[in-house]
């Protein structure tokens, strides 16, 4: 398809893993990043995973990373009720430059 | 980190008023910034991207009139809103990269009202 797909929820309790997937679109897109907004902020970079790499950890957050079938998925451990938020997964495609394409976002709501 | 900082944070005026906003990159030298919109619970919308020294790109749709964008130096970018409507309010983020296989790094945004 031509959009980076992402669910648009997703509800947990606080000290559960959460696992927020997206698909992307470009088999050969190079670079893939997931990033956080908060209520009316701006995106922070949460982490960002090469397209030779499998998964990625990176304290309570892991990537991980199916080419084949192009899926792509953030799992947050033991989560906490700061990280209440929208994820957005991104892809760097080959052919628009340095330019990110956006999936839609994932609302994290993480109740106490 | 890499830092960016975007101002102002938020921008009330009447409408045909145009409004400047700046994007810097504090720590690094950004050879490419990006100016995005979104919407109210949607995905950002990339604008235009902008490399120091040359004409911004423009994404089909976005007027290039409309949204004047300026990258005159490799730590600053600006994006004017010229004669501002309703229709403009939106939430504008930038980002900035420094070497093309570096991440974007982004701006707090910066939310237009436009009454």
């Amino acid at each position: 398809g031509e959009d980076v797909e992402q669910s648009l929820f997703l509800s947990v309790r606080e000290g559960d893993s959460s696992v927020i997937n997206c698909t992307y679109t470009d088999s050969s897109s190079t670079y893939l990043y997931w990033y956080k907004q908060e209520p009316g902020a701006g995106l922070q970079l949460l982490t960002y995973i090469f397209s030779n790499m499998d998964m990625k950890q990176d304290q309570r957050l892991t990537v991980l990373l199916n080419k084949k079938d192009k899926h792509l998925s953030l799992r947050i451990a033991d989560t906490q009720t700061g990280d209440s938020a929208i994820y957005f997964c991104a892809e760097r495609r080959n052919q628009a430059g340095t330019a990110l394409i956006f999936g839609k976002g994932t609302t994290l709501s993480v109740s106490s | 980190g890499a830092v960016v900082s975007q101002h102002p944070s938020r921008v009330i005026c009447k409408s045909g008023t145009s409004v400047k906003i700046e994007c810097r990159s504090l720590d690094f030298q950004a050879t490419t910034m990006f100016w995005y919109r979104q919407f109210p619970k949607q995905s950002l919308m990339l604008m235009a991207t902008s490399n120091e020294g040359s004409k911004a790109t423009y994404e089909q749709g976005v007027e290039k009139d409309k949204f004047l964008i300026n990258h005159a130096s490799l730590t600053l970018s600006t994006l004017t809103v010229t004669s501002a409507h309703p229709e403009d309010s939106s939430f504008y983020i930038c980002s900035a990269s420094g070497r093309s296989n570096q991440p974007q790094h982004f701006g707090d945004g910066t939310r237009l009202s436009i009454l």
